[in-house]
């Protein structure tokens, strides 16, 4: 398996455009997690997937983000407008069984906000 | 808030030596992981200690458990320059979270 999947690695785009960042997960993991990883806050959770339904999405910063997953290969995290505030590494990661079992990251993308 | 915090916030050492770092934490858990993550990519999951272990071995690595006290610890033998990046631990307590610390920094020189 690739692992997870993640897309684009790196993102430049400016104030107030729309983002949306792409992740796949490992196949046959029904538990998909988005994070966010700065330098100030560390590696937070924004929202977590099970079986393609969203679970928990308490660490959502504000209705700018927004989260889908239509199927189960397939998730993406949106931000509408873009603040230089978002800038950071989000990190897409899936796991099986539990939601507290080995979690398997993606290699993140490093979205700036000019 | 952050549920586990790992200390030292950084650590340098040389080839060779055993690397030590801690993780503490708040409230009662049901599982600790320890993650890896190299600078610029995703984390790396090491190793999983339920709250009924005590110790846990995986190659060089070696974690123990203390829910008296509410602390974890990484032990790293034999370190090797390979094993510079940044290490967290996670838990997950009766309220259905998952934390993870803020890290430890581990530069390991050659």
């Amino acid at each position: 398996d690739a692992g997870v999947i993640q897309s684009p690695r790196h993102e430049v785009t400016e104030m107030g455009q729309e983002v949306t960042l792409r992740c796949k997960p490992i196949s046959g993991h029904d538990y998909l997690f988005w994070y966010r990883q700065t330098m100030m806050r560390g590696l937070e959770l924004l929202i977590y997937f099970n079986n393609n339904v969203p679970i928990d999405d308490s660490g959502m910063p504000e209705d700018r983000f927004s989260a889908k997953m239509p199927n189960a290969s397939f998730s993406t995290l949106k931000i509408q407008p873009s603040e230089p505030r978002d800038s950071a590494v989000y990190f897409c990661a899936s796991s099986f069984g539990d939601r507290f079992n080995e979690q398997y990251f993606g290699p993140g993308t490093r979205l700036t906000v000019t | 808030s952050q549920q586990g915090e790992e200390d030292p916030q950084a650590l340098s050492i040389q080839e060779g030596e055993n690397a030590t770092m801690n993780c503490s934490y708040k409230t009662s858990i049901n599982n600790l992981q320890w993650y890896r993550q190299n600078s610029g990519r995703g984390l790396v999951h090491l190793i999983l200690i339920r709250s009924n272990e005590r110790e846990k071995h995986s190659g060089r690595l070696r974690v123990t458990l203390d829910t008296s006290k509410k602390s974890s610890s990484l032990l790293i033998t034999a370190s090797r320059a390979a094993d510079t990046a940044s290490y967290f631990c996670a838990t997950d307590d009766n309220n259905n979270d998952m934390r993870f610390g803020a890290g430890t920094r581990l530069t390991v020189k050659p």
